[in-house]
């Protein structure tokens, strides 16, 4: 079965700091990945996905993510965070060709302090 | 606006009792899916669906059954409501296709007492 594994639970960060989140998966077959936005209050949202190509892939609101297949890994990417950023962020990961029948991370919640 | 809607937002009910819980989307999406998600875990999918009259069980095993009568339509039900079942519940919908996005409802967080 699969699993994914998002490394910082929790993440403090001051205005205008550089931001990365950790996101590993385990599965040794051909996957869609994806980073899920929760903003307090609201629904989950796509930030960003990745389906094949580039493993630099760019989302909404300045994110980027890079998948690095030797690791096994995706990382959420951020030059200067805001304090609106202040959100749950989710991994997911699903099987190319599986619809989004997605496993989860834990998801890491991140506090921009101004 | 194509939306996803999922009621009650919240929930508190006693033990024992039915529930229902709705999801609806007007995407025109013809794959639909529950997942749970328990305070500080991961989301866990308890079931699906790619179309009327198909659902399936997801990885997590669950109490709760699901009906797909009509594509916009993806309600989830408890017959009998225990203190486990104190969760989140989170619909989402997605096209047809080998690669596509899901789209989340705001969730139905639901306590049973």
């Amino acid at each position: 079965a699969q699993s994914v594994s998002q490394h910082n639970h929790h993440v403090i960060l001051s205005e205008a700091a550089s931001l990365e989140l950790g996101c590993n998966y385990s599965y040794g077959g051909t996957v869609n990945l994806f980073w899920y936005v929760q903003y307090p209050g609201q629904h989950l949202q796509l930030l960003l996905k990745y389906f094949s190509g580039d493993p630099l892939v760019k989302g909404i609101k300045g994110f980027e993510a890079e998948f690095i297949k030797s690791k096994f890994s995706f990382n959420l990417r951020k030059p200067s965070v805001q304090w609106s950023d202040t959100a749950e962020y989710f991994c997911a990961v699903g099987l190319t060709g599986g619809g989004n029948k997605l496993t989860f991370g834990t998801g890491t919640q991140l506090k921009v302090e101004l | 606006e194509a939306d996803i809607y999922q009621t009650p937002r919240y929930l508190v009910i006693g033990t024992g009792k039915k529930i229902t819980l709705e999801c609806s989307q007007t995407m025109g999406h013809d794959k639909m899916y529950w997942y749970q998600q328990d305070p500080g875990m991961e989301l866990h999918l308890i079931h699906y669906s790619y179309g009327v009259n198909s659902t399936e069980k997801g990885d997590l095993s669950s109490e709760s059954t699901v009906s797909r009568i009509r594509t916009e339509h993806f309600p989830l039900t408890l017959e009998s409501a225990r203190p486990s079942h104190t969760s989140q519940y989170l619909c989402a919908s997605s096209e047809t296709g080998l690669n596509t996005e899901a789209f989340f409802g705001q969730g139905t967080r639901l306590t049973v007492v």
